[in-house]
């Protein structure tokens, strides 16, 4: 499954919405749970990334509500609802669909 | 706490061998599929391979299926990366991360990362 982010590179004033897309060559819907097998995660620079989002839209414990989940089928998007400054890093959606996960390029977040 | 601690990165010559370990610590570690991911330099994720939680399935990246293989010893609390024939585009850190679910066998997130192995392969 190829996973395609875009854009490679965002510049986004504080306070505002970042939009983030997500496109997989396939569904990544599992129909027996009706779960889609999608995550996000975040990392700055020199971190191991961090696990955002799981489930396409579910936010994992700690994570600022800020951070938006969506999206369905093959098209997911991570929001950033009102950027912060700590917001700035590259983030991943990966697919864990199949038994030979895949991640997206990676989008660099910074601040204009 | 949990901890994945990864070692065993050095620089190897091309065509050499390696391994690296993946220690853990703080969870039931015999319960939970471990994975290798790495990201070369100023570069992207790439998942590497996984181990289940019991050893019996094990899956790996078409872009090292045959050269490296994955393996655990669950008296230690390790996993380990066998990496033969290397070449330059091998050269990555390397992360183990684990498996959001016990006893599942691969197709969940990665909510616990190490801080990785840096391998590099020069001559």
């Amino acid at each position: 499954i190829v996973v395609t982010q875009s854009p490679d590179s965002l510049a986004v004033s504080l306070g505002e919405r970042a939009t983030i897309n997500c496109k997989s060559s396939q569904s990544l819907l599992y129909s027996a749970n009706n779960k889609y097998y999608l995550a996000w995660y975040q990392q700055k620079p020199g971190q191991p990334p961090k696990l955002l989002i799981s489930w396409a839209s579910n936010r994992e414990s700690g994570v600022p509500d800020r951070f938006i989940g969506s999206g369905s089928g093959t098209d997911f998007t991570l929001t950033i609802s009102s950027l912060q400054a700590e917001d700035m890093a590259v983030y991943y959606c990966q697919q864990y669909f199949s038994s030979v996960s895949t991640f997206g390029q990676g989008t660099k977040l910074e601040i204009k | 706490e949990v901890q994945l601690v990864e070692s065993g990165g050095v620089v190897v010559q091309p065509g050499g061998s390696l391994r690296l370990s993946c220690a853990a610590s703080g969870f039931n570690f015999d319960e939970y599929t471990i994975h290798w991911l790495r990201q070369a330099p100023g570069r992207g994720l790439e998942w590497v391979s996984l181990i289940s939680w019991d050893g019996r399935t094990t899956n790996y990246a078409g872009s090292v299926k045959g050269r490296f293989t994955v393996s655990r010893d669950n008296r230690k609390n390790s996993v380990y990366l066998q990496m033969n024939s290397l070449s330059n585009e091998d050269t990555a850190l390397y992360y183990c991360a684990k498996n959001m679910d016990s006893r599942n066998d691969g197709d969940r997130p990665l909510d616990y990362w190490g801080q990785g192995t840096l391998v590099t392969v020069s001559s």
